[in-house]
């Protein structure tokens, strides 16, 4: 069964620092890793999605990897803004039509 | 712009009184999901159509039903809440499909939060 964690839980920063988060999975064997952004109150912001063949995707001042052999996604903020201030989530596709979300890792960016 | 639409974005409903929650989405995805969020946890999956093809969740209450009349309108229906039922409700919906890069690839509407009182 496919679980999927994110750590630290929470992340505090100054404003223009570089950050990682982590997002790890059980089972090497997916088809896809989301990452996704939620404020306080709403729903989910799709950011990147990498399919199971790509290594890395890259949006403006994110870059999500992806290391199925280790079972492993990160996602590097650069120059990192208090807008930025919210919960990442990391979802594991187990299939075209069915993700295991991990619980996510509230960000807090310091001005 | 291409979306996915809840109504209404806040509930409130008597213990026991029989809600329904809606969805629609102008993105003509043929995968549409029903999300259960409790605070500062994952969201969980209660129950994903494929088409008109109907996936539940084993863990998923009996309570808790769905509908899908045409491609772009979902429904979520509570026979019978209880307060451990609020909660934010997210429907999502994915294509299958051209193109791969794409494909799985989830879109969220804005949720419903559900008070029970």
């Amino acid at each position: 069964k496919q679980e999927v964690t994110q750590i630290p839980a929470a992340l505090s920063v100054p404003e223009g620092e570089n950050l990682v988060l982590n997002c790890s999975f059980t089972d090497s064997a997916i088809y896809n890793l989301q990452w996704f952004r939620q404020d306080p109150g709403k729903g989910l912001t799709s950011l990147l999605l990498i399919q199971s063949s790509q290594r890395e995707q890259t949006s403006g001042r994110l870059n999500a990897s992806l290391d199925k052999s280790s079972g492993r996604s990160t996602l590097y903020i650069a120059a990192s803004q208090p807008g930025d201030s919210a919960t990442y989530l990391c979802a594991a596709g187990t299939s075209y039509d069915k993700v295991i979300f991990g619980p996510g890792t509230s960000l807090s960016v310091i001005p | 712009d291409a979306m996915v639409i809840q109504n209404p974005r806040y509930q409130v409903t008597q213990f026991g009184k029989p809600v329904t929650l809606s969805c629609s989405q102008t993105l003509n995805h043929n995968v549409m999901y029903w999300y259960q969020q409790k605070s500062s946890q994952a969201p969980k999956l209660l129950f994903h159509y494929y088409d008109k093809d109907f996936n539940n969740e084993a863990d998923t209450p009996d309570n808790f039903q769905s509908r899908r009349p045409n491609t772009s309108f979902c429904f979520l229906d509570i026979r019978s809440p209880g307060l451990g039922d609020a909660a934010m409700y997210l429907c999502a919906t994915s294509r299958d499909g051209f193109p791969a890069y794409q494909e799985g690839e989830q879109y969220f509407g804005p949720g419903t939060r559900l008070t029970v009182t």
